[in-house]
């Protein structure tokens, strides 16, 4: 049973347009993280929630946001998608910030033309 | 084999030979590891987790071994499969509350039949 979903598996949008990717888990885990992979690269952190506490890294352009409504969605909203953002972006989930595991998404891969 | 602390961006290997992938890591304060495996166009998927607290691990046909005093950590997979051919990265984490998941670089396994 699929525990992290994220939808879409595949996004294609125009350079400077706006684009949603939505994650949903049936952990009711506490932490919810966006992740951006490159090819050949590991997955590099760009916030995670704590509940309701949105924790941003430091290098995280602003052009990247994201919304929680409730326990089980999460969203990243790039507001205007540049070629060097085409990668995978993953969704994860964990119970606790420390010593536990992170549970990945599918991912959905960003094409921007 | 390999030397301790040297990561290799490849591994090949014959079907049925033992595996072994390591990971140096970087903190000191980091006392929980996690080894992902990613196939191609997926999300990570959790192997085997181990606590500072302990030096191996057994899974099924997977070890984690830790050697804190150099900051090592390895993962071994026997007889492995054509199915196990993927991106392995490891990962660090600390008991520090809201500190992130630390992914180190992933080694590509190549299995041949």
């Amino acid at each position: 049973d699929a525990m992290v979903i994220q939808n879409p598996r595949y996004q294609v949008t125009q350079f400077g347009k706006p684009v949603t990717l939505s994650c949903s888990q049936t952990l009711n885990h506490n932490v919810m993280y966006w992740y951006q992979q490159k090819s050949s690269q590991a997955p590099k952190l760009l916030f995670h929630y704590y509940d309701k506490d949105f924790n941003n890294e430091a290098d995280t352009p602003d052009n990247f946001q994201s919304r929680r409504p409730n326990t089980s969605f999460c969203f990243l909203d790039i507001r205007s998608p540049g070629l060097g953002d085409a990668a995978m972006y993953l969704c994860a989930t964990s119970r606790d910030t420390s010593q536990n595991t992170q549970y990945f998404g599918p991912g959905t891969r960003l094409t921007v033309l | 084999g390999e030397s301790v602390g040297l990561h290799l961006p490849t591994l090949s290997v014959q079907e049925g030979d033992n595996s072994i992938i390591n990971c140096a890591y970087s903190n000191s304060a980091s006392d929980y590891f996690i080894w992902y495996k990613q196939e191609s166009g997926k999300g990570p998927q959790f192997i085997i987790d181990i606590r500072s607290n302990m030096d191996k691990r057994q899974g099924q046909r997977v070890t984690v071994l830790l050697n804190k005093t150099v900051k090592h950590l390895s993962l071994q997979i026997a007889a492995t499969q054509p199915g196990d051919s993927a991106v392995y990265f490891c990962a660090e984490n600390t008991r520090i509350a809201g500190t992130a998941l630390i992914f180190g670089k992933g080694t590509t396994l190549s299995v041949s039949s």
